[in-house]
């Protein structure tokens, strides 16, 4: 009965690799996100979609690509990872696309680029 | 760009002590959320306050909006071992997104 799943909990992988991490929501929400938390713990916005269609891109380089195949799924694949790459990846989603709106989270995904 | 800093950035208190984490900007937000995040796990929204001077009460948790809405505080009386966490202030605005807080990293010991 998870809410927000991510997928793998853990990536250790090698610089310059390419790897995804896929994110599905049961809420029937219509908003999905995803964040970056850094080592200090502050959480950043990375992307969001509504109804499958980009709203946000923040200054994220173009090696990060989000992909939404409907609106329940919202995956990030990463090209050429950096060290500096490595951090807590969480995906979250919402109903509506106002900052009212809770935000429910998943339980990320820690991503370690050696 | 806006921002929110938190403070303290680390607390660590006794169970029973009281205490009051703050959040402050220079801009001025429609909304506030504060989450708390426990180890491993997403942060989970405690509540959100849209009206400046607003005040909200969650059991032993107390959440005020700033009159200007650029500030708001977090009391907690009593605290207790499960209240161990990373807490999170957020902030709402014209564009659609949180702009999150640096967070406050609070230890109650038993």
């Amino acid at each position: 009965d998870t809410a927000v799943s991510q997928t793998p909990k853990y990536l250790v992988t090698q610089m310059g690799n390419d790897k995804s991490i896929k994110c599905e929501q049961n809420l029937g929400h219509d908003t999905m996100y995803w964040y970056k938390q850094d080592s200090k713990k502050f959480l950043k916005i990375m992307f969001s979609y509504n109804n499958k269609e980009l709203i946000i891109n923040e200054t994220v380089p173009n090696r990060f690509s989000p992909k939404s195949p409907d609106k329940a799924h919202l995956n990030l694949h990463i090209n050429s990872l950096e060290l500096g790459d490595s951090a807590v990846y969480f995906c979250a989603s919402s109903q509506g696309m106002s900052s009212y709106n809770e935000q429910f989270f998943g339980p990320g995904t820690r991503l370690t680029v050696l | 760009t806006q921002l929110l800093e938190q403070s303290p950035q680390f607390l660590s208190i006794q169970e029973g002590e009281n205490l009051t984490v703050y959040c402050n900007s220079s801009s001025v937000f429609s909304s506030l959320q504060w989450y708390r995040q426990e180890p491993g796990e997403g942060p989970v929204l405690l509540v959100t306050v849209v009206t400046g001077g607003e005040v909200k009460k969650l059991k032993r948790l107390t959440f005020q909006f700033g009159d200007a809405r650029k500030d708001s505080s977090l009391h907690i009386t009593a605290a207790q071992p499960g209240d161990t966490g990373l807490y999170l202030c957020a902030g709402g605005g014209s564009a659609r997104q949180l702009t999150f807080g640096s967070g406050t990293q609070l230890t109650v010991l038993p």
